[in-house]
């Protein structure tokens, strides 16, 4: 069964930081990963995805990275602003039956300006 | 208006009553799936939907109902609601059934409170 985790659960950084979001996974039999942001009260929104074969995914200041292999990905923020505070959550896709997503508990990020 | 909606937002109901949210979503994706969200853990998978009547059980289906008989339309019922269904429930779509480039998208949520 596949277990995910994401370390730290809550991370609090000044205004212009550059940091680092882990997420690591137990079964590393996975088609991609996706990471999602989440404000409160809102939805997840698919912030990009990693497929399998891939090392990184990059959109604007944000970069994925997956070593598959060692069941990791993180996530790295440039930059970071006060309008990046939201939940990130990680969730790969399984393999083998029912191909579907197991979610991280996510971390809080606050920006702080 | 492109995308996943979901209807209500927020629903307070009793105990017993039964109760369905819906899903509708434009995309014409062939994949959709309700997941629950509770604090402690996570999003949970509930049910999916492969296409038009194709149904499966995810991780918590118990006290769970879902049809789909339009492929942009799945609602979720629960039969007799109970307090530990209280949630926020999530829908969500996607195209392709698995691969690489399967990528699910998300609609707004459901916000369930069972008295």
């Amino acid at each position: 069964k596949q277990e995910v985790t994401q370390i730290p659960a809550a991370l609090s950084v000044p205004e212009g930081e550059n940091l680092v979001l882990n997420c690591s996974f137990t079964d590393s039999a996975i088609y991609n990963l996706q990471w999602f942001r989440q404000d409160p009260g809102k939805g997840l929104t698919s912030l990009l995805l990693i497929q399998s074969s891939q090392r990184e995914q990059t959109s604007g200041r944000l970069n994925a990275s997956l070593d598959k292999s060692s069941g990791r990905s993180t996530l790295y923020i440039a930059a970071s602003q006060p309008g990046d505070s939201a939940t990130y959550l990680c969730a790969p896709l399984t393999q083998g039956g029912s191909e579907k997503l197991v979610f991280g508990k996510g971390t809080k990020l606050t920006v702080n300006p | 208006d492109a995308g996943i909606t979901q209807s209500p937002r927020y629903k307070i109901t009793e105990t017993g009553r039964q109760v369905t949210l819906m899903c509708h979503q434009t995309w014409s994706h062939s994949y959709m799936f309700w997941y629950r969200q509770d604090l402690g853990h996570g999003l949970r998978l509930i049910y999916y939907s492969a296409a038009a009547d194709i149904t499966d059980k995810g991780e918590v289906p118990d006290g769970y109902v879902v049809s789909r008989s339009k492929t942009e339309n799945f609602p979720l019922t629960l039969e007799s609601a109970t307090r530990s269904q209280t949630s926020v429930y999530f829908c969500a779509s996607s195209e392709y059934r698995a691969g690489p480039y399967n990528e699910q998208f998300f609609g707004p949520g459901t916000r369930l409170t069972v008295l």
